[in-house]
């Protein structure tokens, strides 16, 4: 089965500062690859996908790269403000039509002002 | 706007106890899940459902077992609480096909003492 991982654990930057947020995952097969951010107390949200025939995607300040051959995909976010502080989930799946994702352990970023 | 409830936001049980948490979606979406959120280890899937009365296990079913007698409610059930199922459990449902957004809940905190 799938197996995501994902670093770093935590990301402390500055305002202003880019963030980038790495994840591998195993299953070849994979094609579709979302990211979640959940701020404090609240419920995780879809903030960008990307599929297995697209190498990046773009959405304002927040980019999503991945990396078929060495199975990696990555989160960028510049221009990091406070209120981008969350804990963001990598997930991976095979997008079949039934969609079981398996989430990576997530990584907590920090903004400073 | 569409919404994944969770009848309960915190709940306090004791070891041994039966446990029941609810989930519904007024989505009309087939595929309902169960997760279990604990810090460093991300979301981790528990059962999952793609259909009325059907069901399958996810990655730690071990514990627990689920219901869905209706199309829009989905339930997890701890036939005998234990202290290491303290923890923030997530339901999310998506619709079939290839689906792209998972909806969740804002989640149950549940305490075993």
């Amino acid at each position: 089965g799938e197996n995501v991982e994902q670093h770093p654990s935590t990301l402390s930057v500055q305002e202003g500062d880019s963030a980038v947020i790495k994840c591998t995952y195993s299953d070849s097969a994979s094609n579709y690859f979302p990211w979640y951010k959940q701020e404090l107390g609240k419920r995780p949200q879809l903030i960008i996908d990307i599929r297995s025939n697209v190498g990046e995607k773009k959405d304002q300040r927040i980019a999503v790269t991945l990396n078929k051959t060495a199975k990696h995909f990555s989160l960028h976010i510049t221009e990091t403000q406070p209120e981008d502080s969350a804990v963001y989930f990598c997930a991976a799946t095979l997008n079949t039509g039934f969609q079981k994702l398996v989430f990576g352990t997530g990584t907590r970023l920090l903004v400073s002002p | 706007d569409v919404k994944v409830t969770q009848s309960s936001r915190y709940l306090v049980k004791r070891t041994g106890e039966k446990v029941f948490l609810e989930c519904v979606q007024d989505m009309d979406h087939e595929n309902m899940f169960w997760y279990r959120q604990d810090p460093g280890l991300g979301l981790r899937l528990i059962y999952f459902s793609y259909d009325v009365k059907m069901k399958e296990k996810g990655d730690i079913p071990e514990g627990y077992s689920v219901s869905r007698e209706k199309k829009e409610r989905f339930s997890l059930i701890l036939e005998s609480a234990s202290t290491n199922q303290t923890s923030m459990y997530l339901c999310a449902s998506i619709t079939g096909g290839a689906a792209e957004k998972l909806f969740f809940g804002s989640g149950t905190q549940l305490s075993v003492l």
